[in-house]
């Protein structure tokens, strides 16, 4: 199976200031044939199912703020909130779904929280 | 709007079985593979399984591989996971969540979740 490790587990920002997150991949999630990476961030907040924020590594799904980027490839992801707002304060996971080609199980990173300093 | 909501939920003791359920409206549900994912209290998500759109192929976790089961009933728009043999470490919120791609043979990402439905294995 993939896995996928995120880091930090948590980090404290400042309202205003970024935030960045990184995923890295047991191996690459970078498809050949169509040369899309196969990487999605979810967003939790508390009490609250994920939400899908960004899918093919770097598309940000309809009614995400753009203040949310995604970026990288092959087997390093990262995730930047640019402007950390008040309701940014939830965990977010990567997941893979490379795993569909052959097949064996979608993975998700442990997550990583982030909280206002 | 599209909406999953999930039931069935409840407490059972090790050994004992629970049928979930997720009722799909807003989509064409017959048109979407639908995934079960899971997340222990305090941990983070851990996908379960997945069935294809037309429920033609089911996918799964080695850690529920061969106690679960996913089907569906597109004439009701209707998930299910069937849990067998259930134990403690079964114990999480499980969701229902939509595929993102209609009419596929193959599993990507989650565009919508339901809410969950809370699952406890405990004597």
């Amino acid at each position: 199976d993939i896995v996928m490790t995120q880091s930090p587990d948590s980090l404290a920002v400042s309202l205003g200031e970024r935030a960045t997150i990184n995923c890295k991949s047991s191996q690459s999630v970078l498809y050949s044939s169509n040369n899309k990476n196969y990487l999605a961030w979810y967003q939790q907040k508390p009490g609250q199912p994920p939400k899908l924020l960004i899918y093919w590594a770097s598309t940000r799904e309809s009614g995400v703020p753009d203040r949310f980027s995604g970026s990288g490839s092959g087997t390093d992801f990262t995730l930047t909130i640019s402007s950390l707002q008040a309701e940014d304060v939830a965990v977010y996971y990567c997941q893979q779904y490379y795993s569909t080609h052959t097949p064996s199980p979608l993975t998700f990173g442990q997550g990583t929280k982030v909280e206002i300093k | 709007q599209v909406q999953l909501v999930e039931s069935g939920g409840g407490v059972v003791q090790p050994g004992g079985s629970l049928r979930l359920s997720c009722a799909a409206s807003g989509f064409t549900f017959s048109s979407y593979g639908m995934h079960w994912v899971r997340q222990a209290p305090g941990k983070g998500l851990e996908w379960v399984a997945f069935i294809r759109y037309d429920g033609s192929n089911k996918y799964y976790a080695d850690s529920v591989k061969g106690r679960f089961t996913i089907s569906r009933d597109n004439s009701k728009n209707t998930l299910y996971l069937q849990m067998n043999s259930l134990r403690a470490e079964d114990t999480a919120v499980y969701y229902c969540a939509k595929d993102c791609a209609p009419v596929s043979l193959y599993y990507y990402y989650m565009d919508v979740w339901g809410k969950g439905t809370t699952v406890t294995v405990s004597s």
